[in-house]
């Protein structure tokens, strides 16, 4: 089945320091990926997506890049700040041609945590 | 523009009691709809999902049950809350076409 691994948080950095999260991802097929984050006592939000091979994803300085040859998509932002703290999920959808049931499949999310 | 409500937000109720929870989807049709579940920690897991009105998978076997009375509502049900159903409690929404999945703002369950 599916599956995606996530760096072990809790992470913390200094504001303007950078930011990596690997993610890794098992899947049949031609999976659709994503990173959500959760902010406190809130639910999920979209950050970016990638549908194909070398398709980058980006939204608000984070970055990632769908690498189909490592089975990564790892989150990068060049200089956090401190409303960057949240927890970050890694997901992949096996939705393929748009005839499947586009089911969500998540990782263990790692906690980031920005000082000033 | 699609909006998704889920309510109520936090809700605390006794062990044995029943529950219902509703998610409901505006601005689209014929929507994929899911319910997830967010335990002490962190980790998500899908409860279940629905591709039409009355068309329900369930991914786990537990104590809850979904319902799709109409095309954009999805119900979460328990006869009687254990504590172990205690979480957060997320619905969300899917358009086959774009591959956009939007999530509502989730329900705060505790069990006591």
């Amino acid at each position: 089945g599916n599956s995606v691994t996530q760096m072990e948080g809790p992470v913390t950095l200094s504001e303007e320091a950078f930011l990596t999260i690997n993610c890794t991802y098992t899947a049949t097929g031609y999976p659709s990926l994503f990173w959500y984050v959760q902010y406190p006592g809130e639910g999920l939000q979209l950050l970016l997506k990638a549908t194909k091979a070398d398709d980058k994803g980006s939204n608000n300085g984070f970055e990632a890049t769908y690498r189909k040859e490592t089975t990564s998509f790892h989150l990068e932002k060049g200089s956090v700040q401190v409303s960057d703290s949240a927890v970050y999920f890694c997901a992949l959808s096996d939705q393929a041609g748009g005839t499947s049931y586009g089911k969500l499949t998540f990782g263990q999310g790692t906690i980031l945590t920005v000082h000033p | 523009s699609q909006t998704i409500h889920q309510w109520p937000a936090t809700l605390v109720q006794p062990v044995g009691s029943p529950l219902s929870l509703e998610c409901t989807v505006e601005g689209t049709s014929n929507p994929n709809l899911y319910w997830y579940r967010q335990a002490a920690g962190r980790g998500l897991q899908l409860l279940f999902y629905s591709v039409g009105i009355g068309q329900i998978s369930s991914e786990v076997p537990q104590n809850l049950s979904a319902s799709r009375p109409q095309d954009r509502q999805f119900i979460l049900s328990s006869k009687k809350l254990l504590l172990s159903d205690s979480g957060f409690y997320l619905c969300a929404w899917s358009d086959r076409r774009n591959y956009g999945y939007t999530f509502g703002s989730g329900t705060r369950l505790t069990v006591v």
